[in-house]
């Protein structure tokens, strides 16, 4: 079935360092591909999205690209900052039923030091 | 704001009650989705409904249930509490049954004692 994995947490960066957190994925079909950030004590929040290939999502600096070819949707920002401390969810829809359901992979959390 | 309400916030029950939880959808959204979320399982889909329809379901157990009404908000049961059920509930709603873009409410904390 469809799945999501994320690359493994936490990660801790300085303020204005690069920021990559690696998403792949299994799916069949055309899934759209999303990543929601989670800050904490609060529910979700769609910060990107792309819908097909090659589609670049962007977001608050945050970046990510559909590769198909390497089934992949990394995140990547430029310089972080604290506030960008948070945990980061890399998801998929487009199920095969045609329902809108989504399919996360475990998370990344994200501690930006000043 | 995302504009989905879910309530109670926390709610702290001891093993083998039931409890229901509530979910408000983003006005003109006809999709709630329901989702939980625990340390050991991370975010799993639970199930969604669409118009009062259940539209598809995930691995949610024989003891939970749920619902939605004609306003469309929607309720998850969750009865025969176990330990094991404590975890963040998330209920999303979205705008159509196959979704391009889901909002999140804030979610409710259930601790099983």
């Amino acid at each position: 079935g469809n799945s999501v994995t994320q690359m493994e947490g936490p990660v801790t960066l300085s303020e204005e360092a690069f920021l990559t957190i690696n998403c792949t994925y299994t799916a069949t079909g055309y899934p759209s591909l999303f990543w929601y950030v989670q800050y904490p004590g609060e529910g979700l929040q769609l910060l990107l999205k792309a819908t097909k290939a090659d589609d670049k999502g962007s977001n608050k600096g945050f970046e990510a690209t559909y590769r198909k070819e390497t089934t992949s949707f990394h995140l990547e920002k430029g310089s972080v900052q604290v506030s960008d401390s948070a945990v980061y969810f890399c998801a998929l829809s487009g199920d095969s039923g045609n329902t809108g359901k989504l399919i996360f992979g475990q998370g990344t959390t994200l501690q930006v030091k000043p | 704001d995302s504009g989905v309400t879910q309530t109670p916030k926390h709610l702290i029950t001891a093993t083998g009650q039931r409890v229901t939880l509530r979910c408000s959808p983003r006005s003109g959204d006809l999709s709630v989705y329901w989702y939980q979320q625990s340390l050991d399982q991370g975010l799993q889909f639970l199930i969604q409904y669409y118009n009062g329809e259940e539209r598809a379901k995930g691995n949610i157990l024989e003891r939970f249930s749920a619902q939605q009404f004609p306003d469309l908000h929607s309720e998850l049961n969750l009865s025969s509490l176990e330990l094991g059920d404590s975890a963040l509930y998330f209920c999303a709603s979205s705008v159509d049954s196959a979704n391009t873009e889901a909002f999140f409410g804030q979610g409710t904390r259930l601790t099983v004692v």
